[in-house]
């Protein structure tokens, strides 16, 4: 049984393009994150999400658009894809109050 | 500053060896301490907590100093299966919500 689950695993897109990936956890947990980790392996908290409303929203370039359709769900939509967007974005999720995270296997983006 | 700071390695050790990695963060008020475990093209995972107090699990313990502002994560008897990448975090300030994450430090265990 997959608890964090991420889709599509690696994505391979070109400048400009808009693409999406999706989230989805089955802990019952109520908060979920995105981070961005880049070529040097700097793990960056982008958006943190709580039943739902969006809690946290680092200083993230508004290309970057999170949707949370219900607290299992976390998707993020990249408008206008830049290479300096390649990187693996990790998603993440926990109960509120316990800083104990679980992550998804993360997603590969690269941009040409 | 940054507000997690680690030595970034690598360190290569042989099997059995005792290894230590230390950590500093910058923000007086933090809260919450863990070290994390990332394998090569992996999530991070929890490896443990950091209690003031100290806390063992095992062959590993973890340290932590207030006062200095600094935590450690001691290894013993290291095995192949030790290498990987450990993030040291941190709850920011009074947020529950927002972990920071160390840089990592690269730990490649050999035979």
């Amino acid at each position: 049984d997959t608890a964090v689950s991420q889709t599509p695993k690696y994505l391979v897109t070109q400048m400009g393009n808009d693409k999406s990936i999706k989230c989805e956890q089955n802990l019952g947990h109520d908060t979920m994150y995105w981070y961005k980790q880049d070529s040097k392996k700097f793990l960056k908290i982008m958006f943190s999400y709580n039943n739902k409303e969006l809690i946290i929203n680092e200083t993230v370039p508004n290309r970057f658009s999170p949707k949370s359709p219900d607290k299992a769900h976390l998707n993020l939509h990249i408008n206008s894809l830049e290479l300096g967007d390649s990187a693996v974005y990790f998603c993440a999720s926990s109960h509120r109050g316990t800083p104990e995270q679980y992550f998804g296997p993360g997603t590969r983006l690269t941009v040409t | 500053r940054k507000e997690v700071e680690q030595d970034p390695g690598p360190f290569n050790v042989p099997e059995g060896a005792t290894v230590a990695f230390n950590c500093t963060y910058s923000n007086s008020a933090s809260q919450s301490f863990f070290w994390y475990r990332q394998d090569c093209r992996k999530e991070p995972k929890l490896l443990m907590s950091v209690y003031s107090s100290g806390n063992e699990d095992g062959r590993f313990t973890a340290q932590l100093n207030r006062a200095s502002q600094y935590i450690s994560l001691l290894i013993r008897d290291s095995k192949l299966s030790d290498s990987a990448t450990y993030l040291c975090v941190v709850r920011a300030g009074t947020s529950y919500d927002k972990v920071i994450f160390g840089p990592g430090t690269s730990l490649s265990v050999i035979p």
